[in-house]
């Protein structure tokens, strides 16, 4: 089996940075995709391939990762960035799909 | 404009059976794979499990083998997931999303909610 690793939480007020991890052995092969999740929603995706901001997310999302994790940064976090956050990604085969454990970010 | 609905809500006993379907629209649905994942009430997103409609290629997460089936009708744009016989720990939402070329789970479907119960 493989796992990403996530924080449970993470919580600043708003105009804070939020950083959240995501830890994986196949991260160095392997890109990180983010996702945001709202209560009552499906997931959207905030970041891809590593570092890359689709259309229509804010700047102030952005992904990097550097060996075995992967990290979503949110500067300036705002009150309706309040949401959970999953990290995703492949084994190393690419067989294997994974989801992080998912963290929790709060902004009061 | 590309999306993806599913079947709604069902609630079930223990032991029946059950059929869930996404049905894809605006993109051509032959190219690209369609993926399943399981929301268990207050947890985290789980893969389950992959199909590509184009040759009906399959493919399960190793907690779901044998658990669940995964198919597709590409003739009407649908795939699905089906259950032999549900327990009360399937009581979940479940969401389909696709597996985009550069972006995985690019578009997903609205979720449908199982609730399974005596």
């Amino acid at each position: 089996s493989y796992e990403l690793t996530q924080p449970p939480s993470v919580s600043v007020s708003p105009g804070q940075t939020a950083r959240i991890t995501c830890s994986g052995d196949a991260l160095p092969k392997k890109y990180a995709y983010w996702y945001q999740q709202k209560s009552g929603q499906a997931p959207v995706l905030v970041i891809y391939e590593d570092s890359k901001r689709p259309s229509g997310i804010p700047e102030r999302f952005s992904g990097s990762s550097s060996g075995t994790m992967a990290t979503l940064t949110i500067s300036g976090a705002q009150v309706e960035d309040e949401a959970d956050y999953y990290c995703y990604s492949t084994d190393s085969s690419g067989n294997l799909h994974v989801f992080g454990t998912g963290t929790k970010v709060t902004v009061l | 404009e590309v999306q993806l609905v599913q079947s709604g809500a069902e609630v079930k006993k223990p032991g029946e059976s059950l059929k869930i379907s996404c049905k894809g629209s605006g993109y051509s649905f032959t190219s690209y794979w369609i993926g399943w994942v399981r929301q268990m009430p207050g947890k985290g997103l789980e893969w389950m499990g992959i199909i590509y409609p184009g040759d009906s290629d399959t493919r399960y997460s190793p907690s779901f083998q044998g658990q669940v089936t995964i198919s597709a009708d590409k003739s009407i744009s649908t795939a699905y997931l089906q259950w032999s016989s549900l327990k009360a720990s399937d009581t979940a939402m479940y969401y389909c999303a696709r597996l985009g070329l550069e972006r995985p789970w690019d578009y997903w479907g609205q979720g449908t909610l199982v609730t399974v119960s005596s």
